[in-house]
């Protein structure tokens, strides 16, 4: 069972190219989720989804954007990349519940903008 | 609205010794919690969750956690602390219906031989 699957893991940008990054989930969650860990500031949400075609913001979606069309993928785009933007990024999911359903977790995506 | 709050950026113990993470919440509907551990270069791992019933809650590798209603509080606990357990340590609260849940900052714990 893969879980949740995020590629690539590391990378490298130039101020100002794009990029999308992948995340693929196999267990049919419908909730899915995009995290940036910076050191010390914990998980921020960047946007999530509770199905298919829907989709939202989280606390910090400035400079990036999502799609979701199927239920197993989620990627995100980050367009212009920044130097504010390097960070390590997760992809999560969740089964759709009250609430008592853990988070799965990518290994995450490394990014460096330089 | 809910939030966490995780006292102590980094944790500090020898092996052998007990280990505890402190773990305090805010949520306006009955929360469920969760600790979640982040080894190196590595994801999120669920450790334990609290829903409903007991309210001691025994996890992965020897931890384990109390929900203490009248204290807000869901502070993870191990007796002895080995080496393995060097790592982030995340508390987060969700309320029931909720879609998000709220993560605090993470606790490193550092383990001396």
């Amino acid at each position: 069972n893969a879980g949740v699957t995020q590629t690539p893991k590391f990378r490298i940008l130039k101020i100002g190219q794009s990029m999308t990054l992948q995340c693929a989930q196999d267990m049919n969650h419908n909730y899915m989720y995009w995290y940036r860990q910076d050191p010390g500031m914990g998980l921020k949400l960047i946007y999530y989804s509770v199905g298919a075609g829907i989709t939202d913001k989280g606390e910090v979606p400035n400079g990036y954007n999502v799609s979701r069309s199927t239920t197993e993928d989620f990627p995100l785009r980050l367009e212009l990349a920044a130097p504010s933007q390097t960070s390590v990024y997760f992809c999560a999911s969740r089964r759709e519940g009250q609430g008592n359903q853990p988070q799965h977790f990518g290994d995450g995506t490394r990014l460096s903008i330089l | 609205a809910q939030s966490v709050t995780q006292l102590g950026s980094h944790v500090s113990v020898s092996e052998g010794a007990l280990v505890l993470l402190r773990c305090n919440y805010s949520s306006s509907v009955p929360p469920y919690l969760f600790w979640y551990v982040q080894y190196p270069n590595q994801g999120l791992q669920l450790l334990l969750k609290y829903t409903t019933g007991a309210t001691l809650v025994k996890g992965i590798n020897g931890f384990e956690a109390e929900f203490k209603k009248s204290e807000t509080s869901f502070h993870l606990t191990k007796p002895s602390a080995h080496m393995s357990d060097a790592a982030e340590y995340f508390c987060a609260v969700i309320g029931g219906g909720s879609y998000i849940p709220t993560f605090g900052r993470g606790t490193s714990l550092i383990v001396h031989p």
